[in-house]
């Protein structure tokens, strides 16, 4: 079945990086777009980015351009989110995603995410 | 941008009623509409794909309907269970969007 796993959440200070990772399995990774979808303490889901199959087209939300990256390793079944310059508005539960494959496919697919909290 | 719009933000509802849940596009998504649910502490579940469509497991009380930038989630003969705030989602478009929630509790 497919399974993803989100990583590397924690405590951060303002301005400084993190990089968050997924392990995919029971499917074809590389087969599949996959998202980062963030959701702050008490509120509704955001979405973040997209990555297709190939990891040679990105998009991103304005309220996080420039500053995160999403990637992926299709060798190792992973996807990942770097986040540079971060702020307290950046504090949530991230997590990954898969969609069901083809353009403008739903999202089916979520990992159990990971809480990413910026404070000094 | 499209921006959806999710009526009511908050229901309190008994067993075995109906409840229907409406999302407004902005600007019209054709079918590319989701809808999902989400129970505290647990991630979102797909519940229905493509306006109509019932994802694979779903409950068959879980329905939905509409096209172009307005649609319907229903659930038939409401249980317990189905407390949870549900969204919907639009992948007509990047960025894709979600809807703010809504809320239903049972009483």
């Amino acid at each position: 079945q497919v399974q993803l796993v989100e990583s590397g959440g924690g405590v951060v200070q303002p301005g400084r990086s993190l990089r968050l990772s997924c392990a995919a399995s029971g499917f074809t990774f590389g087969s599949y777009a996959m998202h980062w979808v963030r959701q702050a303490p008490g509120k509704g889901l955001e979405w973040v980015a997209v990555i297709l199959y190939d990891g040679d087209n990105k998009y991103y939300a304005d309220s996080i351009k420039g500053r995160f990256t999403i990637s992926r390793d299709n060798s190792k079944n992973m996807l990942y989110l770097q986040m540079n310059s971060l702020r307290a508005e950046d504090t949530a539960v991230y997590y990954c995603a898969r969609d069901s494959g083809g353009a403008a496919a739903e999202i089916e697919y979520w990992g159990q995410g990971t809480l990413v909290t910026v404070s000094s | 941008e499209i921006v959806l719009t999710q009526s009511p933000d908050f229901q309190s509802v008994t067993p075995k009623e109906k409840v229907t849940i409406t999302c407004r596009a902005s600007q019209t998504v054709g079918i590319s509409l989701h809808w999902y649910q989400q129970k505290p502490d647990q991630s979102p579940k797909l519940l229905i794909k493509y306006a109509s469509q019932s994802f694979s497991g779903v409950p068959s009380r879980f329905s939905g309907s509409g096209s172009g930038t307005d649609f319907t989630l229903t659930i038939n003969s409401l249980e317990a269970e189905d407390a949870a705030t549900y969204y919907c989602h639009q992948s007509s478009s990047l960025p894709r969007t979600f809807g703010q929630g809504t809320k239903l509790e049972i009483k």
